[in-house]
């Protein structure tokens, strides 16, 4: 029972350059979410998923797309990485609302 | 605009005391909170929630207290051990967004 996974760890990109950030879950959780973690600003969400088949934006949406690929998958999608984006990024899943989420270990991604 | 905010970004406390951390919100749409506790290099991990119906909750060490009317929520651990030095976040959520705070800083000295 791995819980979540991410992939990759590390990533460092060009501005411009584009990338896909994987997130795995095998808990059967039916919520997944991305957030970005900055010095300062805490967790902030990018989107998420209540369930399979539906997205939503969260706090900090712009500069990203989201995949929810089935119920075990959500990936996150930078078009054209920006020097903004660099960050940690976390994805989380839950069984429910209303309900504690359970992390990955983070992407740590640098946009140069 | 800032709905969950962690004013004091670290606290220090000796081993063996208690340790206070504390949490305000502004959305009175909120009625379910939690805390989690991170390492560095590591994603955060659950401690303890608390539902707006109640105004306290336990588990081991941690109290988590609710004051709705003041929309204040607060972190107590007792007795604080070395081991608990990390950064906690205090979320909210009313829906299927959980809005963090920008964390505090426990440093548990021995």
């Amino acid at each position: 029972n791995a819980g979540v996974t991410q992939t990759p760890k590390f990533q460092v990109l060009k501005t411009g350059q584009s990338m896909t950030l994987q997130c795995a879950q095998d808990m059967n959780h039916n919520s997944m979410y991305w957030y970005r973690q900055d010095p300062g600003m805490g967790l902030r969400l990018i989107y998420y998923s209540a369930s399979e088949g539906t997205t939503d934006k969260g706090e900090v949406p712009n500069g990203y797309n989201v995949s929810r690929l089935n119920k075990r998958e959500f990936s996150l999608r930078l078009e054209s990485a920006a020097p903004s984006q660099t960050s940690v990024y976390f994805c989380a899943s839950s069984p429910i609302s209303y309900n504690e989420q359970f992390f990955g270990p983070g992407t740590r991604l640098t946009v140069l | 605009d800032q709905q969950v905010k962690q004013n004091s970004p670290s606290l220090s406390v000796q081993e063996g005391r208690i340790s206070i951390l504390n949490c305000d919100y502004t959305n009175s749409m909120f009625d379910y909170f939690l805390w989690y506790k991170k390492y560095p290099a590591e994603g955060p991990t659950f401690l303890i929630s608390i539902s707006s119906i109640k105004d306290k909750n336990e588990d081991g060490r941690f109290t988590v207290f609710l004051n709705k009317s003041a929309k204040h929520l607060s972190l107590h651990i007792v007795p604080s051990q070395p081991g608990d030095s990390a950064v906690y976040f205090c979320a909210a959520t009313g829906t299927y967004k959980y809005i963090f705070g920008t964390g505090t800083r426990l440093k548990v000295l021995a």
